[in-house]
């Protein structure tokens, strides 16, 4: 099973908004309402932040959004803060033989 | 609160194993599944497997067959990672983290440890 494609970095200054992509197949991405994202400060463990495509965690902020469209899922970031300066991951749900794929990451930068 | 609390930092040689705990507070043990996930330094996020807290039984994802094992301990609420015949292309982070997809729980990776760094080297 091969990694979900992410771009390596992306960028915005505070107040903003931000979309990480996050594309798979019609075997991940594509078939499953169970794309996830995480954001992982460095030296710490990932955070979850959205599940499910578009749900958020209790204490999530709302300015973190997923959606999904066929094979691609988003994660929205909005009013961007120093504090989101982080790297984000999402996964997918690949079926009973393969379980669960990530991406291989984005660097967000808070300009 | 709910938490994973893993066992500490190791150090080993090529050729040796190496068994990381992950103990499980604050929830049912076996009402979620126990995944391993494994971070190399600068690298990202690369899934392992699945242990069925409730059987036991192990799925291991591509290319994590053969020297990984994990297993459980239900009475004391721990799960275990162990690698043997370790490489240096072992040394990473590994992470446990919990998920209720099988369990009528939410479907993600909700609550993760500290993680254990592992490192092999002669």
């Amino acid at each position: 099973q091969s990694a979900l494609t992410q771009p390596a970095s992306v960028s915005g200054s505070p107040g903003q908004s931000i979309t990480i992509s996050c594309t798979g197949t019609s075997s991940d991405v594509g078939s499953y309402n169970l794309v996830s994202w995480y954001q992982q400060h460095p030296g710490k463990a990932p955070k979850l932040m959205i599940y499910e495509g578009s749900k958020r965690p209790s204490g999530v902020s709302n300015r973190f959004s997923g959606s999904k469209s066929g094979n691609t899922a988003s994660l929205t970031i909005s009013g961007l803060q120093a504090e989101d300066e982080a790297d984000y991951y999402c996964c997918s749900y690949a079926g009973s033989s393969s379980n669960w794929v990530f991406g291989g990451g984005t660097k967000l930068t808070v300009l | 609160q709910v938490q994973l609390v893993q066992s500490g930092s190791e150090l080993k040689k090529p050729g040796a194993s190496v068994k990381v705990s992950c103990k499980a507070s604050g929830y049912t043990f076996t009402s979620y599944a126990m995944n391993w996930v494994r971070q190399a330094p600068g690298q990202g996020l690369e899934w392992m497997g699945w242990i069925n807290t409730n059987t036991g039984n192990p799925t291991y994802a591509q290319g994590f067959t053969g020297r990984f094992v994990f297993s459980l301990d239900t009475s004391v609420s721990t799960a275990y990672l162990q690698i043997s015949s370790l490489k240096a292309e072992d040394t990473a982070v590994y992470y446990c983290a919990r998920d209720g997809l099988w369990f009528g729980e939410l479907s993600a990776f909700d609550i993760w440890g500290q993680g254990t760094m592992v490192t092999v080297s002669s």
